[in-house]
């Protein structure tokens, strides 16, 4: 069975830091992953995807994730935060039947000035 | 061009009460799904609907039932409310298949008495 470990309910760091988000999976087949944000009072949108085509892969708003399948991650990272950074981040993996998305537990992402 | 649209936005609910959440898309998806979000346990998908007429379990349903109106639309409803109910509600639509971006409405925010 599929499962997504965010590491982390809260990251804080400053303005112009490194973002890193972190996201581990578990997939008996090849996954497809994906991260979504959620900014407050908001639905969710899609920042990536991995689909494998590319193991690093670029989303909106300067944001990357790298998949690694030895170390069954796919790390969310930034290299200078902005404020209006702040929002809910969440790590997914999608289930074949259906195309069903299991998410992680989300990490919030806050940005002091 | 609205996307995912959710009604109602707000809703309190006595125990034992009934209600139907309303979710429609204009993209002309072929999959939709319900997910519920409680802070700490990320997105939960309650049932989705890979094509017309087709619906099936996810990962919480009890408590819970869905009808796959037409193409547009996919509603929710809740026969006899509970406190554990409370929560806040997504409808999501994708064309369907495992790599597919999911795209999400601004939710449905629900407090059960």
């Amino acid at each position: 069975a599929q499962s997504v470990t965010q590491l982390g309910s809260h990251v804080s760091v400053s303005e112009g830091a490194l973002v890193l988000l972190r996201c581990n999976y578990s997939s008996s087949v090849p996954p497809y992953l994906f991260w979504y944000v959620q900014y407050p009072n908001q639905g969710l949108q899609l920042l990536l995807k991995y689909t494998s085509a590319a193991t690093l892969v670029k989303g909106i708003n300067g944001f990357e994730a790298e998949f690694k399948k030895s170390e069954t991650s796919f790390h969310l990272t930034k290299p200078s935060a902005h404020m209006s950074d702040a929002a809910e981040y969440f790590c997914a993996v999608s289930v074949i039947q259906g195309g069903k998305l299991i998410f992680g537990q989300g990490t919030e992402l806050s940005v002091k000035p | 061009n609205a996307g995912v649209t959710q009604t109602p936005k707000f809703q309190v609910l006595k125990t034992g009460q009934s209600m139907t959440l309303q979710c429609a898309q204009d993209m002309n998806h072929n999959s939709m799904y319900w997910y519920r979000q409680d802070p700490g346990m990320g997105l939960r998908l309650i049932y989705y609907s890979a094509s017309e007429g087709t619906t099936d379990k996810g990962e919480v349903p009890n408590g819970y039932n869905v009808s796959r109106l037409n193409k547009r639309e996919f509603s929710l409803r809740l026969e006899s409310a509970a406190p554990s109910q409370t929560s806040v509600y997504f409808c999501a639509s994708s064309v369907g298949g495992v790599s597919e971006t999911q795209y999400f409405g601004p939710g449905t925010r629900l407090l059960v008495l």
